[in-house]
């Protein structure tokens, strides 16, 4: 079974932190991807990474960055939390090719609050 | 741009009866679309999938259509069972791996 792990279920944080969320895959999956879920607008990616240190935005990219240094960990950064940032954070990776390549594995989720 | 839309944000079904959840695309070029369940407190985890070369995947309870002509895309649940309810998703890509999600539809089955 794929695992994805995420660092945190549950962070509370104050505007102007910088903050980190690590995700690790142990399925030895190529891509990797960051996502905010909030009511009423369902999953919305941040930033995707096809393989080690390459990373490429998704369609909310503002206010977050990347690390991807190991093909199993990929990290998401907050460089200055603000409280629009309070989410749900979800990790997923997929393998490249193949039948099921287009599935996705995600995470539990990270309940980001910034206060 | 909402290029893959759920339009009911929620739906109830009464126990044993037939769940049908609805989804619509904007994006001609998706050529493959998923469904995702997923739980209060945990990530969402793959239901069903369909190819765009297809009109119907079956999985037990679980079926999925695709109209392509209408651009729509539907799950259905028979029978629908309490631990079905959940959060649904529908997800489409176009040739690659990066996936478009809907908002959402949480279901409710009664006893």
């Amino acid at each position: 079974d794929v695992k994805v792990t995420q660092s945190s279920r549950y962070l509370v944080k104050r505007t102007g932190e910088k903050v980190f969320l690590e995700c690790v895959q142990d399925m030895d999956h190529e891509n990797m991807f960051w996502y905010r879920q909030d009511p009423g607008l369902g999953l919305r990616l941040i930033y995707f990474s096809y393989d080690v240190k390459m990373k490429e935005k998704g369609d909310i990219p503002e206010g977050y960055s990347v690390s991807r240094e190991k093909k199993e960990r990929f990290s998401l950064i907050l460089e200055s939390a603000s409280t629009n940032q309070t989410s749900m954070y979800l990790c997923a990776s997929s393998l490249t090719g193949g039948l099921h390549s287009y599935e996705q594995y995600f995470g539990p989720g990270t309940r980001l609050t910034v206060t | 741009d909402q290029q893959v839309k759920q339009n009911s944000p929620s739906l109830s079904v009464q126990e044993g009866r037939i769940s049908i959840l609805n989804c619509d695309y904007t994006n001609s070029m998706f050529d493959y679309f998923l469904w995702y369940k997923k739980y209060p407190a945990e990530g969402p985890t793959f239901l069903i999938s369909i190819s765009s070369i297809k009109d119907k995947n079956e999985d037990g309870r679980f079926t999925v259509f695709l109209n392509k002509s209408a651009k729509h895309l539907s799950l259905h649940i028979v029978p629908s069972q309490p631990g079905d309810s959940a959060v649904y998703f529908c997800a489409a890509s176009e040739g690659a791996q990066k996936l478009v999600f809907g908002q959402g539809t949480r279901l409710t089955i009664n006893p």
